[in-house]
């Protein structure tokens, strides 16, 4: 069965620099949310989107932006990147929010040096 | 601020014994779902389980909720070395809101 696909898998940026990560979701999933995991931390929502409207907002900073496109994927910008971005993006998605599972991606692994 | 938290933060087992991992929540919720992520990996759905649903089982997996406690456990029976990861509950912290809150999470370790 087709799973949630992330690219990139690694990704390694200067500080100051942007990044853009993608999320494709699973087919017929409308959607999407982001996730940033520390070292050692727990995951921290950022962001989701449903039929590619923002729904929800967590601990986003204001470097980040994402959004959702007419088919379904999503892609989330980081601008100015800090060292302390460094972190795991986890992308999942699901069909209509309640009751249904979520779905997570492998995952982005970005690294700022 | 920590929707969830779990207890224990690790857990140390040999196999083939059981492993018991409790969240607790704070606000009412919809669902409450169970992760597994393996060091640095992707989150591996387990199970969900609903407000109205009090248990569900799924293989070597177990998991209760009591909304009255504002609590789940999820249960592992006849653990593998292959079942060492963390795991996460996950519960939508405000019904009708479009984000899954995660707990701190237990470190199991089974020793072969």
């Amino acid at each position: 069965a087709a799973g949630v696909i992330q690219s990139p898998r690694h990704l390694i940026k200067e500080k100051r620099e942007t990044a853009t990560l993608k999320c494709y979701p699973i087919p017929r999933h409308d959607t999407v949310y982001w996730y940033q995991q520390g070292p050692g931390q727990d995951p921290q929502f950022l962001i989701s989107f449903y039929e590619k409207m923002q729904s929800d907002k967590g601990s986003i900073p204001d470097r980040f932006s994402a959004q959702q496109f007419s088919d379904y994927h999503s892609e989330l910008n980081m601008s100015s990147l800090e060292l302390g971005d460094s972190a795991l993006y986890f992308c999942a998605s699901s069909l209509e929010q309640e009751n249904t599972e979520a779905f997570f991606g492998q995952g982005t692994r970005l690294t700022v040096v | 601020s920590q929707q969830g938290e779990e207890d224990p933060q690790a857990l140390s087992i040999q196999e083939g014994e059981n492993a018991t991992m409790n969240c607790s929540y704070k606000t009412s919720i919809n669902n409450l779902q169970w992760y597994r992520q393996n060091s640095g990996r992707g989150l591996v759905h387990l199970i969900l389980i609903r407000s109205n649903e009090r248990e569900k089982h799924s293989g070597r997996l177990r998991v209760t909720l009591d909304t009255s406690k504002k609590s789940s456990s999820l249960l592992i029976t006849a653990s593998r070395a292959a079942d060492t990861a963390s795991y996460f509950c996950a519960t939508d912290a405000t019904p009708g809101t479009y984000k899954y809150i995660f707990g701190t999470g237990t470190r199991l370790k089974v020793l072969a």
